[in-house]
């Protein structure tokens, strides 16, 4: 079965601090990938997707992540955080052939301090 | 402007009690689920509909229902079956692909919280 794990639960880091969030899936087929983020009190949003070709993707805000087929990862990256970047982050994962449904890491909670 | 709306925003109901909450949205998107969001553990599907008068059930469907009469409306009840409703519950929609399901972009809603009393 598919499934995704967020490795960090919460990350804590100071304004201008790098970011990394881990992402691994389980799954032998054909992945789309996908970043979402939640900010305080408001809705869940897309930040960046991978479908196919160019496996470094770049989202909104300065984010970008980078498909590695062979470590079955997707992890997100920022080079400069900001305090405005607190908020939960969400890994997930379809299936390319047959997309009905996605599969969601638990996510992660980053918290940014001024 | 485009987008999902769910109501209400916050909901008390006493044990007992079935509750509907009302999703909207005029993407005019085929695709439309029903998730719930509890603390560390993410979104747990509870139905999905890929098209008008068709839905499937999700990872926790127990003690919920949902109908899908029209393109534009998936409501979710949370019925008395249901043993631990309160919960942040979060409505999508997407583009569909049709046998295929959706693009896996989805579109959601600002949440409905009920507690329970």
């Amino acid at each position: 079965a598919q499934s995704v794990s967020q490795h960090n639960h919460h990350v804590i880091l100071s304004e201008a601090a790098s970011l990394e969030l881990g992402c691994n899936y389980s799954y032998g087929g054909t992945v789309n990938l996908f970043w979402y983020v939640q900010y305080p009190g408001q809705h869940l949003q897309l930040l960046l997707k991978y479908f196919s070709g160019d496996p470094l993707v770049k989202g909104i805000k300065g984010f970008e992540a980078e498909f590695i087929k062979s470590k079955f990862s997707f992890n997100l990256r920022k080079p400069s955080v900001q305090w405005s970047d607190t908020a939960e982050y969400f890994c997930a994962v379809n299936d390319a052939g047959n997309n009905r449904k996605l599969i969601w890491g638990l996510g992660t909670s980053l918290a940014v301090n001024p | 402007d485009g987008g999902i709306t769910q109501s209400p925003k916050y909901l008390f109901r006493k044990e007992g009690q079935n509750v509907t909450l009302s999703c909207e949205q005029n993407l005019n998107h085929d695709a439309m689920y029903w998730y719930r969001q509890d603390p560390g553990q993410g979104l747990r599907l509870i139905y999905y509909s890929q098209i008008v008068n068709d839905f499937q059930k999700g990872d926790i469907a127990e003690g919920y229902s949902v109908s899908r009469e029209k393109k534009e409306s998936f409501p979710l009840t949370v019925t008395s079956a249901q043993k631990n409703p309160t919960a942040f519950y979060l409505c999508a929609s997407a583009r569909s692909k049709g046998a295929k399901g959706s693009t896996g972009e989805l579109f959601f809603g600002e949440g409905s919280r009920l507690t329970v009393l």
